[in-house]
């Protein structure tokens, strides 16, 4: 099975900043990630595919880029919405894993 | 406008037996893979399973092989999840997810509002 980890498993930022999280997979998965953003209580919604497409409706304020088994998204100005968990996920093979998840809190 | 609901979830004792159930609307269902995830209490995601869109093709992570069961009806719309030999590790919310292709790329573009097992005596 291919293992997804995250970095930070959590931090604190302000509105306007800009924030980085990066997932990392035990093994090459080419551009096979994905990448969600879930608040509390609510189901996963899709951000970006691929690993550098974004999703249908999400803002442009979302990137994600890398290959093989580093990558990472980034939020170029944290808007209040923006303060939730995010997740990796690996589409390369069954089965699919997540990463833990990085928690994005109000500084 | 895309819809998934999921239904069958509640309280079930360890090796017991419960059937979830998802009904899809706002798209073309018989289009689509469609997938179980489940994310236990204050926890990640697993992905649980997949179906192909005409039911030929099943995949299961490992830990509910011969336990579980995906399915699907293409007439009524609607995904379903039998889950046999329920163990206390199985407690989670489950949600119903769309898989969705896009070129040679795939992911859970919709996902259901999740239902929610819980395995204990």
């Amino acid at each position: 099975d291919i293992q997804m980890t995250q970095s930070p498993s959590s931090l604190s930022a302000s509105v306007g900043d800009r924030v980085t999280i990066t997932c990392r997979a035990s093994q090459s998965i080419s551009t096979y990630l994905n990448w969600y953003q879930q608040k509390p209580g609510k189901a996963p919604n899709p951000l970006i595919y691929a690993a550098s497409s974004l999703q249908s409706g999400v803002p442009s304020r979302f990137s994600g880029s890398g290959s093989g088994t580093d990558f990472t998204l980034s939020i170029s100005s944290l808007q209040p919405e923006d303060f939730a968990t995010y997740f990796c996920q690996q589409s390369y093979s069954t089965p699919f894993t997540f990463g833990p998840g990085t928690k994005v809190e109000i500084k | 406008e895309v819809q998934l609901v999921e239904s069958g979830g509640g309280l079930v004792q360890p090796g017991g037996s419960l059937r979830l159930s998802c009904v899809a609307s706002g798209f073309t269902f018989s289009s689509y893979w469609m997938s179980w995830v489940r994310q236990a209490p204050g926890k990640g995601l697993e992905w649980v399973a997949n179906i192909k869109e005409d039911g030929s093709e099943k995949y299961y992570v490992d830990s509910v092989k011969g336990r579980f069961t995906i399915s699907r009806d293409n007439a009524k719309n609607s995904l379903s999840l039998q889950m046999n030999s329920l163990r206390a590790e199985d407690t989670a919310v489950y949600y119903c997810a769309r898989w969705r292709y896009s070129g040679t790329y795939f992911y859970f573009d919709y996902w259901g509002q999740g239902t929610l097992v819980t395995v204990s005596s």
